[in-house]
C-alpha cells in the first residue's frame, strides 16, 4: 500500500504570511498514461467534514480561494496558502487515489495562527 | 445539488456487527465514473479511508480492515451500505461517506458524518 507522510505535523504562521505543507508518498502517484498525479488535498475545521481543496495535485476545486495552490509530482507534493487568513485555521490532509487500495490519507497537518 | 447522509446506530457493543447506510441524492451510482467511499475519524485523530464502491460495482477495501469490511450498493434506493464486523472500542469514530467523480478525482462531497461508540 502507498503510505502518505505529511510534514510538519503542526505549523504556526502569522496572518498574511505564507503557509507551506508537504506531503510525500511512498511510491509515485503519477499515472503515466494520463500524465496526472492522483493526489488530493483537504481542509477540515473542527466539527466539520473535510472539504476538497485540490485534486490532480494542482487543480483547485470550484469555490476554493486562489490563495490555495497545490504543486509537485511523482512522490513529493506541496500545499501552499499564499497569505494566511484567520479562517484558514484547520487541519489539512493529503490523500492519494492512485492504486488499489485507493484513498490513503496523510496523518494531517494542524495549521494555527502565530 | 449533491448530498450524502450517513445513518446507523450510535452505540454498539464489542463483538457486534456495525451496519451503516449512506443515502445520497443528486447523482447516480450507475453513472460512469461515480464512486462512494467510507472514511472514519476516531476522536482527535486522523482520517482513515475504509472502502470504496464504484459505478461498475467494483469494490476496494483498506488492507488493514478488509477481512472485516463489506461495502455494497442499492442503486434503486440511492444507498451504499458498509458493514464492519467484530466491533472493538478502537472502532469508535465518526464515520463519513463521500462521493468521488473519477473524472476529477478526490472526494468532492461529504456527508456530515455519524458518530459510533463501541462500549
Amino acid at each position: 500500500d502507498i503510505v502518505m507522510t505529511q510534514s510538519p505535523d503542526s505549523l504556526a504562521v502569522s496572518l498574511g504570511e505564507r503557509a507551506t505543507i508537504n506531503c510525500k508518498s511512498s511510491q509515485s502517484v503519477l499515472f503515466s498514461s494520463t500524465d496526472k498525479n492522483y493526489l488530493a488535498w483537504y481542509q477540515q475545521k473542527p466539527g466539520q467534514p473535510p472539504r476538497l481543496l485540490i485534486y490532480w495535485a494542482s487543480t483547485r476545486e470550484s469555490g476554493v480561494p486562489d490563495r490555495f495552490s497545490g504543486s509537485g509530482s511523482g512522490t513529493d507534493f506541496t500545499l501552499t496558502i499564499s497569505s494566511l487568513q484567520a479562517e484558514d485555521v484547520a487541519v489539512y490532509y493529503c490523500q492519494h487515489y492512485y492504486s488499489t487500495p485507493p484513498g490513503t490519507f496523510g496523518q494531517g497537518t494542524r495549521l494555527e495562527i502565530k | 445539488q449533491v448530498t450524502l447522509r450517513e445513518s446507523g446506530p450510535a452505540l454498539v457493543k464489542p463483538t457486534q456487527t456495525l451496519t451503516l447506510t449512506c443515502t445520497f441524492s443528486g447523482f447516480s451510482l450507475t453513472t460512469s465514473g461515480m464512486c462512494v467511499s467510507w472514511i472514519r475519524q476516531p476522536p482527535g485523530k486522523a482520517l482513515e479511508w475504509l472502502a470504496l464502491i464504484d459505478w461498475d460495482d467494483e469494490k476496494y477495501y483498506s488492507t488493514s480492515l478488509k477481512t472485516r469490511l463489506t461495502i455494497s450498493k442499492d442503486t434503486s434506493k440511492n444507498q451504499v451500505v458498509l458493514i464492519l464486523t467484530n466491533m472493538d472500542p478502537v472502532d469508535t469514530a465518526t464515520y463519513y461517506c463521500a462521493r468521488t467523480d473519477a473524472a476529477r478525482g478526490g472526494m468532492d462531497v461529504w456527508g456530515q458524518g455519524t458518530t459510533v461508540t463501541v462500549s
